[in-house]
């Protein structure tokens, strides 16, 4: 069965620095997709930034980026130049490709906070 | 504008007592979806239905039931049987399943209190 781990349970940051926050998973298929999404205040999901497993290349939207390392089973995702509204909760989760479900499995959560 | 709508934002609920949530998107998704949310342990998958007339149980079904007799509503019933259900619930649903890597798009979610 597949699993994703996010082993850090809060964060903070300072206005304009860049955070890092990490995930791994584990899975036995080869072709899969990974997501992270936000959670802010008001607990509505949104989609930050996702990843095709069979791309080499990172994925990039705007402040966010990923570092997408398919051997280790890593998706960190990278928010540069942070702002106050980049506090949230962040998921990250995975989507096998097997039967195409589309069935997410998610981590555990890393809460955020962007300190002024 | 195209969304998914929940209702009622927060529910209270007897013990003993049946409840349904409801989730509606005019999305023309063909995939829906219904997670479970507690303190620390992310989202779970309780129920999802690829199409019209069909679902399938997720990882934490029990005390759980749904229906899906058009593709815009899929809603979700708390029975007297879930233990402890208490929770935030958040209904998803996605464009075309055998798209693979379509991303979920989510409802504003359902706080459930039982009191």
């Amino acid at each position: 069965a597949q699993t994703v781990t996010q082993s850090q349970p809060e964060m903070s940051v300072q206005e304009a620095e860049t955070v890092t926050l990490s995930c791994t998973y584990d899975t036995s298929e080869n072709n899969y997709y990974l997501f992270w999404y936000k959670q802010p205040p008001s607990r509505q999901m949104i989609l930050v930034i996702r990843q095709e497993a069979y791309k080499q290349q990172n994925a990039t939207e705007n402040r966010f980026s990923v570092n997408f390392q398919k051997a280790a089973k890593s998706f960190s995702l990278k928010i540069s130049d942070s702002q106050l509204g980049d506090t949230a909760m962040y998921f990250c989760a995975f989507m096998g490709n097997s039967g195409n479900t589309g069935k997410l499995i998610f981590g555990q959560g890393t809460t955020l906070q962007v300190k002024p | 504008d195209g969304g998914i709508t929940q209702s009622p934002k927060y529910l209270f609920r007897k013990e003993g007592q049946n409840v349904t949530l409801s989730c509606e998107q005019n999305l023309n998704h063909d995939a829906m979806y219904w997670y479970r949310q507690d303190p620390g342990q992310g989202l779970r998958l309780i129920y999802y239905s690829q199409i019209v007339n069909d679902f399938q149980k997720g990882d934490i079904a029990e005390g759980y039931s749904v229906s899906r007799e058009k593709k815009e509503s899929f809603p979700l019933t708390v029975t007297s049987a879930q233990k402890n259900p208490t929770a935030f619930y958040l209904c998803a649903s996605r464009k075309m399943p055998g798209l693979a890597g379509g991303e979920q798009f989510f409802g504003p979610g359902t706080r459930l209190t039982v009191l």
